[in-house]
């Protein structure tokens, strides 16, 4: 069974620009999260989405957003970045929320 | 404020060695504690998850305690091995919670040496 991807797996942006990053979750895994991980902050959360609904919603600016497709593949966007965007985004499949969720390999964004 | 502490921040052992890892949360109220392993520069791999009623859980060579009154967690490590280096993550997940079902520690980095 295959595990999570994510594409791409690094990106490297410029401050104002805007990204677009995508998960595919596991087979038959409807709800997907995504994480912000920086060296000083840790793993963060920034939403999950199931079946097709956001669910849950840390506490990010507007700026990022996210949506979940009808296959269960998510993208989530940063508008307009900044330099503190840089980090690794992580995103994670489970089944269902609350249960145990599957990491996909993230995407290290790097904005100049 | 809902947190989890990790500790130590990182750590360094011989191969062959144990080691136990530290995991203190506020998270209330509490639903599961789950340990990740994180490789460098992949994503957390999933070692054990506890509920209220489970207060040990074996993966092979890591054990986790819980106790939940106290809200202290633990990961044991048993004859290391060089492939053990990685960040361990310590993640309590909150019932019935609104923005912010899963709370994460900061992480503790083990450095496993010949």
């Amino acid at each position: 069974k295959a595990g999570v991807t994510q594409t791409p797996r690094y990106l490297i942006k410029t401050r104002g620009q805007q990204v677009t990053l995508s998960c595919s979750p596991i087979s038959g895994h409807r709800s997907v999260s995504w994480y912000q991980q920086t060296p000083g902050q840790g793993l963060q959360f920034l939403f999950e989405y199931f079946s097709e609904t956001q669910r849950n919603k840390g506490n990010f600016p507007g700026r990022f957003s996210g949506r979940q497709f009808s296959n269960s593949r998510s993208e989530m966007n940063v508008s307009t970045l900044e330099l503190g965007d840089s980090a690794l985004y992580l995103c994670a499949s489970s089944l269902a929320g609350g249960q145990t969720q599957y990491f996909g390999p993230g995407t290290r964004l790097l904005v100049l | 404020k809902n947190q989890v502490e990790q500790s130590p921040q990182s750590l360094i052992i011989l191969e062959g060695k144990n080691c136990t890892l530290q995991c203190n949360y506020t998270v209330s109220p509490f639903s599961n504690l789950r340990w990740y392993k994180q490789d460098t520069g992949r994503g957390p791999v999933s070692l054990t998850i506890m509920t209220f009623s489970e207060n040990t859980k074996s993966n092979g060579r890591y054990t986790a305690t819980l106790d939940a009154d106290t809200k202290q967690s633990s990961l044991h490590i048993t004859a290391s091995q060089l492939s053990d280096s990685a960040s361990y993550i310590c993640v309590v997940s909150q019932e019935n919670s609104g923005n912010t079902p899963l709370v994460f520690g900061k992480g503790t980095r083990l450095s496993v040496i010949a």
